[in-house]
């Protein structure tokens, strides 16, 4: 069965302090690997997406993240974080059943 | 190009009253999703609908019921509620298939008194 584990609930960092955000999945084949933010009292939107090629994706607002299938992992990182960059993070997997599994999120604080 | 609407934005309900949340989506997408969300349990999965026509059960549906009733609007339905299903309920909508992102809406805050 597909499962994500985010281990780190809350995150505090500088601003303009580097971020990485771990996300670790569990999926017998390649999946489908998706990191949205969620803003407060926002819906969810999607920074980045990876399903094949290049390890290392871009996304919005910055961001990137790196799929390591020896690490079975999809951390997300950012080298600057900004004060706008506080929010929930949330990452998900979908495999061959076309559901997302969501992880349980990481709150992020950035402090000035 | 509103994207992925929801009406209400906010309700509270007694215990044992009935109530439909609404969604519609204006991107033409086949499938369409409905959410729960709890603090510290992420995003889960109540029904879903891959076309019009179908849905199907996700990872917590006890308690709801959903009808397509076109491609655009996919609705969401307590018919008894309780304070369990205190939450945040997002709607979403997608293509069809794993690869494909899903837009969300900005959310129902329902309370269950």
């Amino acid at each position: 069965a597909q499962s994500v584990t985010q281990p780190d609930i809350h995150i505090t960092v500088s601003e303009g302090a580097s971020l990485e955000l771990r996300c670790n999945y569990s999926y017998g084949a390649t999946p489908y690997l998706f990191w949205y933010v969620q803003s407060p009292g926002q819906g969810l939107q999607l920074l980045l997406k990876y399903f094949s090629g290049d390890t290392l994706v871009q996304g919005i607002k910055g961001f990137e993240a790196e799929f390591k299938r020896s690490q079975s992992s999809f951390n997300l990182r950012k080298p600057s974080v900004h004060w706008s960059d506080a929010a929930e993070y949330f990452c998900a997997v979908n495999g061959a059943t076309n559901k997302l599994i969501f992880g349980t999120g990481t709150l992020l604080a950035v402090q000035p | 190009n509103a994207g992925v609407t929801q009406t209400p934005k906010f309700q509270v309900l007694k215990t044992g009253q009935s109530m439909t949340l609404q969604c519609a989506q204006d991107m033409n997408h086949n499938s369409m999703y409905w959410y729960r969300q709890d603090p510290g349990m992420g995003l889960r999965l109540i029904y879903y609908s891959a076309s019009e026509g179908t849905t199907d059960k996700g990872e917590v549906p006890n308690g709801y019921n959903v009808s397509r009733l076109n491609k655009r609007e996919f609705s969401l339905r307590l018919e008894s509620a309780a304070p369990s299903q205190t939450s945040v309920y997002f709607c979403a909508s997608s293509e069809r298939g794993p690869a494909y992102e899903q837009y969300f809406g900005p959310g129902t805050r329902l309370t269950v008194t």
